[in-house]
């Protein structure tokens, strides 16, 4: 079974759509996040809910908005699309927000605009 | 932002131990080392983390300076899977889980 599984894996779209990116873990863990690594292949992160509140909300476009419908939940909702939210979108996951916690990453969602 | 250094890349032999090395000179008494590696098309995984002790688990062993201001992740046979960019990241308390990924070492495993 996939820990942090995301879907879709592939998303191509045209600028101006609204898309929605889903993302599930079966660990039974209280955190999850949502990191952006753009073509310059630098990682970071975007949100973070705990037991479905928002705990880290990083200086990005209010396109973008979370959503967490149960701990085990994370989706990503993202509005009239522009070229430079062209990247690939990774869910992760931990058993806590602690330092010493591992994050637990999905495969990513590949985001195309075109 | 806590911040450590990497080489930008690093090449290995099959089969040969890899020390891959991180500076993190500003580091505080309650930072925790993590290391994380990213293969080709894949997400982040999760390689190893301590805080003041040496850590081995079944991917890697983890050496910490004793001043804490350096580490190093020793893979200790490489493999051609091995092949990832791996990152050193300082994971602070009170951060709620904010991991700053920097740009990595780029680890290249010849056969």
């Amino acid at each position: 079974d996939t820990a942090v599984s995301q879907t879709p894996k592939y998303l191509v779209t045209q600028m101006g759509n609204d898309k929605s990116i889903k993302c599930e873990q079966n660990l039974g863990h209280d955190t999850m996040y949502w990191y952006k690594q753009d073509s310059k292949k630098f990682l970071k992160i975007m949100f973070s809910y705990n037991n479905k509140e928002l705990i880290i909300n990083e200086t990005v476009p209010n396109r973008f908005s979370p959503k967490s419908p149960d701990k085990a939940h994370l989706n990503l909702h993202i509005n009239s699309l522009e070229l430079g939210d062209s990247a690939v979108y990774f869910c992760a996951s931990s058993q806590d927000s602690g330092a010493r916690r591992p994050q637990h990453f999905g495969d990513g969602t590949r985001l195309s605009i075109l | 932002d806590a911040k450590t250094t990497q080489p930008n890349s690093m090449e290995s032999n099959e089969e040969e131990p890899v020390h891959l090395p991180c500076n993190h000179s500003t580091i505080s008494g309650t930072d925790y080392i993590h290391w994380y590696r990213q293969l080709p098309s894949q997400g982040p995984e999760y390689v190893i983390h301590g805080l003041t002790s040496n850590v081995n688990n079944r991917m890697a062993s983890l050496a910490i300076a004793e001043d804490r201001k350096s580490s190093t992740l020793i893979l200790h046979r490489a493999t051609l899977r091995d092949a990832a960019v791996y990152y050193c990241i300082l994971s602070v308390v009170g951060s709620q889980g904010n991991l700053i990924f920097g740009k990595g070492t780029k680890l290249s495993v010849k056969p």
